[in-house]
């Protein structure tokens, strides 16, 4: 089944403890990418990827990193998280060859203390 | 970057067609136009894409004039289950994008 897959799902952690959330697509998707959604904000892109090796930011970076070091793997890293990163994160991939539907992940809901 | 306009909220009976019309002004030649449906803590789902003129698909419809400035969503005798959010997204394939806030539409017994 094609799919992208996140985890954790649920997460609560403590500011400045370092996370990783892990996303991996099996479509063989050239383009990944990281969004965070927030009430009243609508989805707002963190970071994106065009391919291996190939990353750059979307609208929100700070406080966030990413690296793509396989085609179907796309993590993101928070280095020390802070509260204002609380927030309900999704992945998502496409093939961005014409045709640009991304498939989204179930998302990751993170609380930071 | 194609920046969008939809409204924020729109209220429907069930069983009536709904439109849901966005506004990108500034959308660029290669460009497609795609609308995805969220439904609370759940990753946005793919409903429909177009270039120009009309696609229509099992679930809906979407109508972009030629000058592509704009799009309209339609969703024809709408049920309890398509209340969700709707967004409209222009986008060129490797790119950064934007989602607007999208519209929420709230379908009424």
């Amino acid at each position: 089944e094609a799919q992208v897959t996140q985890n954790p799902r649920y997460l609560i952690t403590v500011t400045g403890k370092k996370l990783t959330v892990t996303c991996s697509q099996n479509m063989n998707h050239e383009y990944m990418s990281w969004y965070r959604q927030d009430p009243g904000l609508g989805l707002r892109q963190i970071y994106y990827s065009m391919n291996v090796e190939v990353t750059d930011k979307g609208d929100v970076p700070e406080g966030y990193k990413v690296s793509r070091k396989e085609k179907r793997n796309f993590p993101l890293i928070l280095e020390s998280p802070s509260p204002n990163q609380t927030s309900l994160y999704f992945c998502a991939s496409s093939d961005g060859q014409g045709t640009v539907e991304q498939y989204f992940g179930p998302g990751t809901r993170l609380t930071v203390t | 970057l194609a920046k969008t306009t939809q409204p924020i909220s729109m209220d429907s009976y069930e069983g009536q067609e709904v439109n849901i019309t966005c506004s990108h002004n500034n959308i660029a030649t290669n460009d497609y136009i795609t609308w995805y449906q969220q439904f609370p803590s759940q990753g946005p789902r793919f409903i429909i894409q177009g270039y120009k003129t009309k696609v229509t698909n099992e679930v809906a419809s979407l109508f972009i004039p030629a000058d592509r400035k704009s799009s309209t969503l339609s969703l024809p005798r709408v049920s309890l289950s398509d209340t969700a959010v709707y967004y409209c997204l222009p986008s060129g394939g490797y790119q950064k994008v934007t989602f607007g806030t999208g519209t929420k539409l709230q379908v009424i017994p």
